[in-house]
């Protein structure tokens, strides 16, 4: 079974400096892979997905993540974050043959201060 | 618009005292799950259905029940709350192929005294 690691549970950054969310899985197969972020008081919102193809990914609001097979890791990154960031982000993983149930990460709680 | 609909939004309650969460989606979904979300411990899954009248356990699926009469809900039902049920609780839709991505709800906060 697939497990997702979030190797960070807080990074505070100020603005418009760059950030990087780590994300490592362990799976013994391929796999798909999932950024969501969550702002205070809503539900999950998806970011980004890689399910093949090319390893850098590109998703909303200038986040984007590399897929690397090696490291087994899917790490986020944006180069000048804002403010309306502050928000927990969660790397999630399924297997694409095992429906479509998602394995989450326990959430990266990114604080954007001034 | 194409949502995932949740009542109630926060719900406060007492032990053992029944009490349903509905969820509801417009999108035609085959997917659909509900979630449940505590400090540090990100989210788990509770219960999922592939379609209409099969349901199957997710992580952590004890004191709860589900029910999947139509496509488009799935409510989530607590015969018996207590305190340890106190989460947020989320459900999510999703089409009928692996890779999609996950529609979640807004979130029903829940607290049992």
């Amino acid at each position: 079974a697939q497990s997702v690691t979030q190797l960070d549970s807080q990074v505070p950054v100020f603005e418009e400096a760059p950030v990087e969310l780590r994300c490592n899985y362990s799976s013994s197969v391929s796999v798909y892979l999932f950024w969501y972020v969550q702002y205070p008081n809503q539900g999950l919102q998806l970011l980004l997905k890689y399910l093949s193809g090319s390893t850098l990914v590109k998703g909303i609001n200038g986040f984007e993540a590399e897929f690397n097979k090696s490291q087994t890791s899917f790490h986020l990154r944006k180069p000048s974050v804002h403010i309306s960031d502050t928000a927990e982000y969660f790397c999630a993983v399924s297997e694409p043959n095992s429906g479509y149930a998602l394995n989450f990460g326990k959430g990266t709680s990114l604080l954007v201060t001034p | 618009e194409a949502q995932v609909t949740q009542n109630p939004r926060y719900l406060i309650t007492v032990t053992g005292k029944k009490l349903t969460v509905t969820c509801s989606q417009n999108m035609n979904h085959e997917y659909m799950s509900w979630y449940r979300q505590d400090p540090g411990l990100g989210l788990r899954q509770i219960y999922y259905s592939m379609n209409v009248e099969v349901t199957d356990k997710g992580d952590v699926p004890e004191g709860y029940k589900v029910s999947r009469k139509e496509k488009r809900n799935f409510p989530l039902i607590l015969e018996s709350p207590s305190p340890n049920q106190t989460s947020l609780y989320f459900c999510a839709s999703s089409p009928g192929t692996s890779g999609q991505r996950q529609y979640f709800g807004p979130g029903t906060r829940l607290t049992v005294l």
